[in-house]
């Protein structure tokens, strides 16, 4: 079993759609949680930070579910440059300096 | 403030010929790591350095796969002799371990090895 797990997709969603990436892990030592992006051809880049209060940023949204384990995203109002491949990360520290694990992605691609 | 700077971009090799990935931090990040990522799956960790030194190396495949860090700063992995099966993405990443939220993890733009 993978650590991360998520929904590869692809998510054929039309512009203006709300959509929901789910994931979960398998570490209860994971303290910290992240949803990175990552286009096409391109490296990862922090999305946000999960927090077990919940958390938003514009039309994004992320949840934590520590007891089951379980984070989400949630993006409303799908934009096309929304477009990607958004990674659900886990880390075992707290800061700094501890590795990240990474799911294998979850594939949206936004559609006029 | 430049981010993390990976060389080459692209290398294509033949099986069996060796290979090497050059990576420079970002000033001031004591921790680089070194991470493949597949087509269609996430970066896995490959080796973690804290400064020079190697803390987690468990995933590397040390028979072929190596690593170093020698002033703690800039970082080369190697692959002697290369596989088909080693075709990836090659990411390296740094962080500080002074950075409390971990929110500063920086990824470089990587180096994409073609095996033939």
């Amino acid at each position: 079993r993978k650590e991360v797990e998520q929904d590869p997709g692809p998510f054929n969603v039309p512009e203006g759609a709300t959509v929901a990436f789910n994931c979960t892990y398998s570490n209860s030592a994971s303290q910290s949680f992240f949803w990175y992006r990552q286009d096409c051809r391109k490296e990862p880049k922090l999305l946000m930070s999960v927090y077990s209060s919940g958390n938003e940023d514009g039309r994004f949204t992320a949840q934590l579910n520590r007891a089951s384990q379980y984070i989400s995203l949630l993006i409303r109002d799908s934009k096309l440059s929304d477009s990607a491949t958004y990674l659900c990360v886990v880390r075992e520290g707290a800061g700094g300096g501890n590795k990240l694990t990474f799911g294998t992605g979850t594939q949206l691609k936004v559609e006029l | 403030e430049a981010g993390v700077v990976q060389s080459p971009r692209y290398k294509i090799i033949e099986k069996k010929q060796p290979v090497a990935f050059w990576c420079n931090p970002i000033s001031g990040h004591n921790t680089l790591y070194w991470y493949r990522q597949n087509l269609g799956q996430g970066p896995e960790l490959l080796i973690r350095y804290e400064n020079e030194e190697a803390v987690d190396d468990s995933q590397l495949p040390k028979d072929r796969f190596s690593a170093e860090r020698l002033k703690g700063v800039d970082s080369t992995l190697k692959i002697q002799p290369a596989e088909l099966g080693d075709s990836a993405v090659y990411l390296c990443a740094s962080s500080s371990i002074y950075d409390g939220t971990g929110d500063g993890y920086t990824f470089g733009s990587g180096t994409r090895l073609t095996v033939v």
